[in-house]
């Protein structure tokens, strides 16, 4: 365990809706991140937060949008959803910035897109 | 612009026996390197990462991976998998800090009893 927790384990919609993950990071942890693992596209970072501020931008798609709120947990919002956003999303938290301090991950959402 | 490639998309190895999974980068800045291990249905788990110093890193589990800065690798190495090794590994490069992590389109491990 990890002791990051993400939420809901899986999701299904439809094409068109909005959806949004919730992360909670490891108690302590300042830093979170957003990744999305699909199979055409592998692993992708999309955006990164630390104590509540955007830090850095990936390839995060304009219909996606993510905050990170005063008790530190992060939730990313997907509008317009296509089929080809169906993916595994992952939320990975760090104490701070640098690289120096482990990355820990989440067990993911699952969305299906249909 | 930096980027990674994992040679073998599946390694099939018999219990016991030693593996190396094969990690090429290419950057052109120095950069940190990380080996993720993801079981089925599972987030990522970090095994092993460089940031400097030795060029051997050891890691959980049993891993160890070598960073040789001329041939731009950073191999995955287990002298003896086990059954429970069965998972996906990725190899990820960042110029120091995680935002900007690369990773690699993973290595699937088979440990074959």
């Amino acid at each position: 365990d990890s002791g990051v927790t993400q939420t809901p384990k899986h999701l299904i919609t439809a094409t068109g809706q909005r959806v949004t993950l919730r992360c909670s990071p490891r108690s302590g942890d300042l830093s979170v991140y957003w990744y999305q693992q699909s199979l055409d596209q592998g692993l992708q970072f999309l955006i990164q937060y630390y104590n509540g501020e955007e830090r850095a931008k990936g390839n995060i798609l304009e219909r996606f949008s993510a905050q990170q709120f005063p008790d530190l947990h992060s939730e990313l919002n997907l509008s317009s959803l296509e089929l080809g956003d169906s993916a595994l999303y992952f939320c990975a938290s760090s104490g701070g910035l640098a690289g120096e301090d482990t990355q820990y991950f989440g067990p993911g959402t699952r969305l299906t897109v249909l | 612009a930096q980027s990674v490639t994992q040679l073998d998309s599946q390694v099939p190895v018999f219990e016991e026996a030693p593996v190396e999974l094969r990690c090429n980068y290419s950057s052109s800045v120095s950069v940190y390197l990380f080996w993720y291990v993801q079981y089925p249905n599972q987030g990522l788990q970090l095994l092993l990462k460089y940031l400097s110093g030795s060029t051997l890193v050891k890691g959980i589990n049993g891993f160890e991976a070598e960073f040789n800065k001329s041939q731009t690798s950073f191999h995955l190495r287990k002298p003896s998998v086990h059954i429970s090794d069965t998972a996906e590994y990725f190899c990820a490069v960042s110029p120091g800090s995680y935002q900007k992590v690369t990773f690699g389109i993973g290595t699937k491990l088979q440990v074959i009893p």
